[in-house]
């Protein structure tokens, strides 16, 4: 079956800089990647999407790359600020059926 | 914005008694989803349903879950008879076209069974 996973379980990033989470996937038959910032105590909040005949698409202040050549999808946040700090997942999917599949998350905490 | 909402947030119950977790998806969709999150863990998906019956379902959702929309509004998960690792975080979501567009989820009922 198909499995998402992060390479990092936590980040940390000064504010204001720039940072970038990953996620590696393992069904190269995957059509679809989302990813969701979730905060504590909240349900996951879709920020940004991209189909597998793309291999970038941006958003206001994130970007999503996706190599389909080693099954790499990163989420790219630029100037990050305080209300950044969450758990972030990368999700797969495929046409073939309607479910999900969520990577383990990565925690990324905003430094002051 | 609309948003899907879900009670209660916290629900804490005996093994064995079952459970309701309700939810309010947003009006114009037609699509909608259970997911659970085990505390540490990811998210993972229950159950997709559209048309009034399930599109979808994982090995999780096993013959102790049922999924209904009682009437144009509510879209409820049973757990009949209630084990102690169903103690997770449920997240219910909708989208309007499936997933060609993107899901709105639930801010969660946490379950605790004891």
């Amino acid at each position: 079956g198909e499995s998402v996973g992060l390479h990092l379980p936590t980040l940390s990033v000064q504010e204001g800089d720039n940072s970038i989470i990953n996620c590696a996937y393992s069904n190269s038959a995957s059509d679809y990647f989302i990813w969701y910032k979730q905060e504590s105590g909240k349900g996951p909040q879709f920020i940004i999407d991209i189909r597998s005949n793309m291999d970038k698409r941006q958003g206001q202040r994130v970007t999503v790359l996706l190599n389909k050549t080693v099954k790499h999808l990163s989420l790219q946040i630029a100037a990050t600020q305080p209300g950044d700090s969450a758990v972030y997942f990368c999700a797969g999917f495929n046409f073939g059926n309607e479910k999900l599949t969520f990577g383990t998350g990565t925690r990324l905490t905003i430094i002051p | 914005e609309p948003e899907v909402t879900q009670t209660p947030s916290h629900q804490v119950t005996q093994m064995g008694q079952e459970v309701i977790l309700r939810c309010v998806p947003i009006s114009n969709h037609l699509y909608f989803y259970w997911y659970r999150q085990i505390l540490g863990q990811k998210v993972e998906f229950l159950v997709s349903f559209y048309n009034n019956e399930i599109s979808e379902k994982s090995e999780i959702f096993d013959d102790q879950f049922s999924v209904e929309r009682p009437d144009g509004s509510n879209f409820t998960l049973k757990i009949r008879s209630t084990k102690l690792e169903d103690s997770a975080m449920y997240f219910c979501a909708s989208s309007e076209m499936g997933l060609n567009e993107k899901l709105f989820f639930g801010s969660g009922t946490q379950l605790s069974v004891l």
